[in-house]
């Protein structure tokens, strides 16, 4: 079955600064790779997805995602993070289309950003 | 369009009580999953409904249950509720499967069982 491995559970940057969150997936076939937001007492808010095709993945917000196979990794990244960023992120796993349609979470990585 | 509606959005119940969660998904969409989030456990997925129909299911027991109706609307039960069961149930809707469609998050319900 497949996994999803978020080794940060908190990170903190300072306003302006670059942002890294990692991924690390464990999956037989072509996964299905999603990247989520949530904030304090809401619902989660896709960021990207990866199907197939091109390797980078350009999402909302200013985020963006590369997949990796040989490292089983989709690293979420964005240049310049805002105070408005502060949230969980949630990296998430699909089975291949149409067999066995189960979405696994990663644990989140809390993101805080210090002005 | 209006969003994904979850009532209700609070709900407290004791042990060994059932309690019925109602999602209205985005107008148009006919996909619902229903995911189940806890501080030890993290997000997992409960169930998915397409066309009135379940395509999938989460590794849950049997007191977890859901339908979905001729609307789209859904309905997740849960019976003999247990302490653990305290949690914030997410619903979230697409055009089509997830697979294909990308799935719009509702706020929640956070159940607490005392």
């Amino acid at each position: 079955a497949q996994s999803v491995t978020q080794p940060d559970i908190h990170i903190t940057v300072s306003e302006g600064a670059s942002l890294e969150l990692r991924c690390n997936y464990s999956y037989g076939a072509t996964p299905y790779l999603f990247w989520y937001v949530q904030s304090p007492g809401q619902g989660l808010q896709l960021l990207l997805k990866y199907f197939s095709g091109d390797t980078l993945v350009q999402g909302i917000k200013g985020f963006e995602a590369e997949f990796k196979r040989s490292q089983s990794s989709f690293n979420l990244r964005k240049p310049s993070v805002h105070w408005s960023d502060a949230a969980e992120y949630f990296c998430a796993v699909g089975a291949e289309r149409y067999n066995n349609n189960d979405m696994r979470f990663g644990a989140g990585t809390r993101l805080t950003v210090k002005p | 369009k209006a969003g994904v509606t979850q009532t209700p959005r609070y709900l407290i119940k004791t042990r060994g009580q059932q309690v019925t969660l109602s999602c209205s998904p985005i107008s148009g969409h006919r996909s619902v999953s229903w995911y189940q989030q806890t501080p030890g456990q993290g997000l997992q997925f409960l169930f998915e409904y397409f066309s009135e129909t379940q395509r999938n299911k989460g590794n849950f027991p049997g007191r977890f249950s859901g339908r979905q109706f001729s609307n789209s609307r859904s309905e997740m039960n849960v019976s003999t509720l247990e302490l653990g069961d305290s949690a914030l149930y997410l619903c979230a809707s697409s055009s089509y499967p997830w697979e294909q469609e990308t799935q719009y998050f509702g706020p929640g319900t956070r159940l607490l069982v005392l």
